[in-house]
């Protein structure tokens, strides 16, 4: 199957940095690149949609200024956590779509997030 | 609106023995239908999917899942369980033609030697 990538796989940080996750898919253009989160020992949540070349769609309560995501190429979307405090530490993976009503979507390792 | 149940939190099985993950859905629609694995702190692994044809359907490491539309279910299965099989199991859905996929909360398989 095709191959996603997530960078970086762990990071530290302290309260009130800003921290960037890229997600690329590696042997496939996608237009569509989707971010979720997942709490441990919980389910994934979508938090938000990523088109290139246009703006992200967002879930509803998750905060777009505080999560922003920016998909500039078919092939790289980056999610960045503003001003990241300890409730924002979580597990969030990426997933990039093919095209067409049949594609699947192809998930990233995971980004593992932990505000001190 | 789309949701995905998984009604067993966990499921365990002696090696050897067969196994099931249950996955019922709710879609508008006809349903694509996910199984994916995620070992401990890892991202998830593609298993297998239904969009249309044969009602089975077979995917990796031996695990096939039964689509049945009249119980609007989806479960995953496999003849023989092995330890690495020990993992936790996402059931997913999507409406066709959007992207858009709703996972279930998970099934934490173990598998006893």
């Amino acid at each position: 199957g095709a191959v996603v990538s997530q960078h970086p796989s762990w990071v530290i940080c302290k309260s009130g940095t800003s921290v960037k996750i890229e997600c690329r898919s590696l042997d496939f253009q996608a237009t569509t690149m989707f971010w979720y989160r997942q709490f441990p020992k919980q389910s994934l949540m979508l938090m938000a949609t990523s088109n290139e070349g246009s703006k992200a769609t967002y879930e509803q309560g998750v905060e777009k200024d505080k999560f922003l995501i920016n998909h500039a190429s078919l092939t790289l979307s980056t999610l960045t956590v503003t001003s990241a405090h300890p409730e924002d530490s979580s597990f969030y993976i990426c997933s990039a779509g093919q095209s067409g009503p049949e594609g699947e979507q192809f998930f990233g390792p995971g980004t593992r997030l932990t505000v001190l | 609106a789309q949701s995905v149940a998984q009604p067993e939190d966990q499921v365990n099985v002696a090696e050897g023995n067969p196994l099931t993950v249950k996955c019922t859905y709710s879609v508008s629609g006809n349903p694509y239908l996910f199984w994916y694995v995620q070992y401990p702190n890892r991202g998830l692994q593609f298993l297998l999917k239904y969009i249309t044809g044969d009602n089975l359907v077979k995917g990796s490491y031996g695990f096939e899942a039964e689509f049945n539309k009249s119980q609007t279910s989806f479960h995953l299965k496999k003849p023989s369980a092995l330890v690495s099989d020990s993992a936790l199991y996402f059931c997913a859905v999507r409406a066709g033609g959007y992207q858009k996929v709703t996972f279930g909360t998970g099934t934490k398989l173990q598998v006893i030697p």
